[in-house]
């Protein structure tokens, strides 16, 4: 197991467009989580799963964006009609217990032009 | 909702200085963690603190979490080039996931 991989690493894509990223945790890792971050600020939470249920949403989370966690292994963002305020870093991480450390994936950058 | 926050916000040391960042929670918190992050990168998990009063160390870094665990810092003695990035605190109140501070960003002039 490497890790946690996302991808794609990079995604330009055109305002009003859909777009979906992919997490593939690490296996053995019960919680995923996404998270944003912009340039110069922490990463901010958007949602996460306890294997396959989705147990907290942002209100960072408009009704654009969705996630799913099927069967509790890979988790996939989809954020439908992209708006340029949606350019971001969208990291993925995950847990094996909730008091532990996050792994995190190399993320997707989205750039929505 | 719960708040982190941290200062300074970007700190700039001669190789050998030390560093020192500091992390505040508007909530009491059930455990607090930090975080590297290397230009480029990725957050990456340095250490996780529970305890109110407890002091870890790693090397040159020394981490505590405050009696009324709300605050937390992160002490670097004499910085290595291998030290720049940008260290976040995060922290957790109960079951809730993660909220990261804005971080501090470190650099160091050899």
């Amino acid at each position: 197991d490497t890790g946690v991989s996302q991808d794609p690493r990079h995604k330009i894509t055109k305002r009003g467009q859909n777009v979906t990223f992919r997490c593939d945790p690490i296996s053995e890792h019960n919680r995923l989580y996404w998270y944003r971050q912009t340039l110069g600020q922490g990463p901010e939470f958007l949602t996460y799963f306890q294997n396959e249920a989705q147990l907290e949403k942002s209100r960072l989370l408009s009704d654009r964006f969705s996630a799913e966690r099927p069967k509790g292994s890979f988790s996939t963002l989809e954020i439908q009609r992209t708006e340029q305020g949606d350019s971001a870093m969208y990291l993925c991480a995950s847990s094996s217990y909730s008091l532990d450390g996050y792994t995190f994936g190399s993320g997707t950058r989205l750039t929505v032009v | 909702g719960q708040q982190v926050m941290q200062i300074p916000q970007y700190q700039h040391v001669q190789e050998g200085e030390d560093f020192t960042t500091y992390c505040n929670s508007s909530t009491t918190l059930s455990n607090i963690q930090w975080y590297k992050q290397r230009p480029g990168g990725h957050p990456v998990f340095l250490i996780q603190l529970v305890k109110s009063g407890e002091v870890k160390k790693q090397k040159r870094l020394t981490f505590q979490f405050g009696e009324a665990k709300k605050n937390s810092s992160l002490h670097i003695t004499a910085t290595q080039t291998t030290d720049v990035g940008t260290y976040f605190c995060a922290g957790k109140s109960g079951n809730t996931p993660l909220v990261f501070g804005k971080g501090t960003r470190l650099s160091v002039i050899a």
